[in-house]
């Protein structure tokens, strides 16, 4: 198994260009989510989509549209990039709940994005 | 909604002594806790994690406490080594089997 798979590795865009964040699992999980990095302040959840057809917003999701038309892909894209934007953003994966409790997040390698 | 507050920021031990961090959290009906360790420009990789119905987790040098009535679970490391240095973060869950994560922890081991 691959995991959890990102592309790009590193991005470079000017204010105002959109783009597409790539995200693909092969581990057959139901759930897939957007997390972005930013110094000091840990992960925060932007977007995430609990199946296939099901997406939903997170603690920051303003500037980001995601869907989810396979369980394997979960796409992220910026639709009008802004400086605020640059971070380092983590797709991850995680499989159904064992009974009520919640399972790991499995993440992918990043990506770092530069708005200019 | 759920909220986490994790300390120190930073922290340096000497290799072999023992680095605890800890969290705290806001929702008691939170039951899943996990901790992961993130290398210099690497992913967030999970090291162990704890349920409500157990209050203590070893695995090797890193083990886990929780504290349900106190609302707070902390990672203790012991006999640290220069591997050890990283990023720690905590979480706890919210929606959607997604987390909120604390700030983190920059652990520096020092030979």
């Amino acid at each position: 198994n691959a995991g959890v798979t990102q592309t790009p590795k590193f991005q470079v865009l000017k204010t105002g260009q959109s783009m597409t964040l790539q995200c693909a699992q092969d581990m057959n999980h139901e759930y897939m989510s957007w997390y972005r990095q930013d110094p000091g302040m840990g992960l925060r959840l932007i977007h995430y989509s609990v199946g296939a057809g099901i997406t939903d917003q997170g603690e920051v999701p303003n500037g980001y549209n995601v869907s989810r038309s396979t369980t394997e892909d979960f796409p992220l894209r910026l639709l009008s990039a802004a400086p605020s934007q640059t971070s380092v953003y983590f797709c991850a994966s995680s499989p159904r709940q064992e009974r009520s409790y919640n399972s790991p997040l499995h993440f992918g390698n990043g990506t770092r994005l530069t708005v200019t | 909604g759920e909220n986490v507050e994790q300390h120190p920021s930073t922290l340096s031990v000497q290799e072999g002594d023992s680095a605890v961090i800890k969290c705290t959290y806001s929702d008691s009906a939170s039951n899943y806790f996990p901790w992961y360790k993130q290398e210099l420009g690497k992913r967030p990789q999970l090291i162990i994690d704890i349920r409500s119905n157990v209050g203590e987790k070893k695995d090797q040098r890193i083990a886990v406490t929780l504290n349900k009535t106190a609302k707070h679970f902390s990672l203790h490391i012991t006999e640290t080594q220069p591997e050890d240095s990283a990023v720690y973060f905590c979480a706890a869950p919210i929606t959607g089997n997604q987390f909120y994560f604390g700030t983190g922890t920059s652990l520096t081991v020092i030979p």
